[in-house]
């Protein structure tokens, strides 16, 4: 039972252009969600989040937007750079969570080839 | 500053062999956490603990302990490895507001055979 999805394993976009990210979940007692960046042989890295009663949170070229209504959010990158190329993991956290527990999606591998 | 360091980084066992993997943070993070990553599975949650002396299971528990004897570091150990748990395990710690995520480790690549 996968509650947060990532339905596209890979994406390529040219260098400049906007990649979008894609994240849907199952569970309407998320309150936080967050986008992790992994380089290969790395640890991912935290990248941007966003609260649950917030729609949009924006950071430099990064932008989290969150529809509650269709369970769905995304991660706009703009404009797109080489070094952008990494996967790109969503994760949630539940309201009532104790511990900080994240729950992460499968994963997106994003190319820029220039 | 370290931040988080895994040890060891790669580690080929035989099936029934044992091993611990260690994680250690120079943050003064209270929570930490183990996951592991396979292809097509994300990162799924094995252990966690929210402070020192303290441990809980997370997702995929089975076939793992952990022990958090001093703030600064958690320790995961397979008793009796299995082919199924070749993975590449990341440990990660957090302060304890979700809005500053998690600092993960480079990962420890293992196989069993």
């Amino acid at each position: 039972d996968q509650q947060v999805k990532q339905n596209s394993p890979s994406l390529s976009v040219q260098e400049g252009r906007i990649s979008i990210l894609n994240c849907d979940y199952t569970n309407s007692m998320f309150d936080y969600f967050l986008w992790y960046k992994k380089y290969p042989a790395e640890g991912p890295t935290f990248l941007i989040s966003i609260s649950s009663i917030k729609d949009k949170n924006e950071d430099g070229r990064f932008t989290v937007f969150l529809n509650k209504s269709a369970k769905h959010l995304s991660l706009h990158i703009v404009p797109s750079q080489p070094g952008d190329s990494a996967v790109y993991f969503c994760a949630a956290r539940g309201r009532y969570n104790q511990g900080g527990k994240l729950i992460f999606g499968q994963g997106t591998e994003l190319s820029v080839k220039p | 500053n370290a931040g988080v360091t895994q040890t060891p980084k790669f580690r080929v066992l035989k099936t029934g062999q044992s091993m611990t993997l260690l994680c250690a943070q120079d943050m003064n993070h209270e929570y930490m956490y183990w996951y592991r990553q396979d292809p097509g599975m994300g990162l799924r949650l094995i252990h966690y603990s929210v402070g020192e002396g303290t441990t809980a299971k997370g997702e995929v528990p089975d076939g793992y302990n952990v022990s958090r004897l001093k703030k600064q570091n958690f320790l995961l150990g397979l008793e009796s490895a299995a082919p199924s748990q070749t993975s590449v395990y990341f440990c990660a710690s957090t302060p304890g507001r979700v809005d500053y995520g998690y600092t993960f480790g480079s990962g420890t690549r293992l196989t069993v055979v």
